[in-house]
């Protein structure tokens, strides 16, 4: 199985501040990595899909980027909203595989 | 708007089964793959299976292969997953997704104790 590891596992950033959460993968994924969002109490929500697409309806302080084998997802500037706990999802190999998690919240 | 309605969570008995459903609605169901994933109590993700769009291929998580299976009615627009002899580890909420996580479900919970 493909390995993702995530990091941090968790993180405080203070409103407006640029975050960035990491995901390397232990095989080739090519682009084929998704970024979701999960509030508490609520289903995950695409984020970013094809490592660098932003999906619908997501605004434009989220982006996906990839060097090599890692894979990030930035925020250029930290909202209240944003708080939340982001996975990555890798889908060119079965079976898909997600990282831990990063739980990010308000410092 | 696309939707997805997971149902037949609850609590279950170690060793018994349980099949799960999701309706979909708002898109064209026979189109696309679909997915099931599912979250534990200490919210790890992951994939358990898909399915092609007409049924006709299914891929799984290899530990889950044999108690686990996906399937779908294109004419009702229903995903299912059967799921047995249930264990404890299996406690969790279970999503149903199109294809590779573009839309979800809001989950239906499982929980397997005596």
């Amino acid at each position: 199985d493909i390995q993702m590891t995530q990091s941090p596992s968790s993180m405080s950033a203070s409103l407006g501040d640029r975050v960035t959460i990491t995901c390397r993968a232990s095989q080739d994924i090519g682009n084929y990595l998704s970024w979701f969002q999960q509030k508490p109490g609520k289903s995950p929500r695409r984020m970013i899909y094809g490592a660098t697409n932003l999906a619908a309806g997501v605004p434009s302080r989220f982006s996906g980027s990839r060097s090599g084998s890692d894979y990030s997802l930035t925020i250029s500037s930290l909202e209240s909203e944003d708080m939340a706990i982001y996975y990555c999802l890798q889908s060119i190999q079965y079976p898909y595989t997600f990282g831990a998690g990063t739980k990010l919240e308000l410092k | 708007e696309v939707q997805l309605v997971e149902s037949g969570g609850g609590l279950v008995q170690p060793g018994a089964s349980l099949k799960l459903s999701c309706v979909a609605s708002g898109f064209t169901f026979s189109d696309y793959w679909m997915s099931w994933v599912r979250q534990t109590p200490g919210k790890t993700m992951e994939w358990i299976g898909d399915i092609k769009y007409d049924g006709s291929y299914t891929n799984y998580a290899p530990s889950l292969k044999n108690r686990f299976t996906i399937s779908r009615d294109n004419a009702k627009s229903t995903l299912y997953l059967q799921m047995s002899n249930v264990r404890s580890e299996d406690t969790a909420t279970y999503y149903c997704t199109r294809a590779r996580g573009a839309y979800w479900g809001q989950g239906v919970m499982v929980t397997v104790s005596s």
